[in-house]
């Protein structure tokens, strides 16, 4: 299994101001990912964060606008940029760890508030 | 594009009753998954189902997967209140462990 811990829990920002969430394993893991859960809606996935290079990008997503770092093999950062209004959602870190098996967990989540 | 559509979305029912949520998928996948959401809460796994005819059962729940129809299936035997939750069908999508489309989530209230 594996054990996240995603700060902050929650925010309330201003818009044109970014946020910086950070997501901490308690394990090696190959894997990171973020993922967006608007209000009352199903889970999109931003990004899938590699460790020594730059992050993966879904469609509808773009660097300038969600910057991840991804420094070892424990921790990635997901930054917010410029953000308004519709950028108030939960997003959550999700794993799946190295030592195998195919569940992947998920982290509690930040929910971001956009004013 | 992969769909994954989720019926119902949302369900009420009473406790002791039976009932089952679909998801049905637009594409080959060879992961499905299921998750289960408390309100403000994280997903929490139920099930991962990998092969055509995997079928898992946790207490009340029980998951099935046809990969030839696909389509899976979360059935719920005698509910209880403490099953109210939104339940979450997830498809793996190529290589890459991770890259999820998730269904909009089955809303589940169980009534005494």
């Amino acid at each position: 299994s594996a054990v996240i811990s995603q700060k902050p829990s929650r925010d309330i920002c201003q818009r044109g101001t970014s946020l910086t969430i950070q997501c901490q394993v308690d394990s090696q893991v190959t894997m990171m990912f973020w993922y967006r859960q608007q209000p009352g809606q199903s889970l999109t996935l931003i990004a899938t964060a590699n460790q020594g290079s730059e992050a993966t990008y879904e469609s509808g997503f773009v660097i300038d606008k969600f910057p991840i770092s991804r420094p070892n093999l424990t921790f990635s950062t997901l930054t917010v940029s410029n953000m308004s209004p519709e950028d108030s959602s939960i997003y959550l870190c999700s794993v799946v760890p190295t030592s195998g098996g195919n569940i992947q967990y998920f982290g509690a989540g930040t929910r971001l508030s956009v004013l | 594009e992969l769909k994954v559509e989720q019926n119902p979305l949302f369900l009420s029912m009473q406790e002791g009753k039976n009932y089952t949520i679909y998801c049905n998928y637009s594409t080959t996948s060879d992961r499905l998954y299921w998750y289960r959401q408390d309100p403000g809460k994280s997903l929490e796994s139920l099930f991962v189902l990998l092969s055509n005819g995997a079928v898992k059962q946790e207490g009340r729940l029980m998951a099935s997967l046809d990969t030839k129809a696909r389509l899976s299936t979360l059935h719920i035997t005698a509910a209880v209140h403490d099953l109210s939750a939104t339940y979450f069908c997830a498809v793996g999508i190529g290589g890459s462990q991770g890259n999820l489309i998730f269904g909009k989530g089955t809303k589940l209230s169980v009534k005494p």
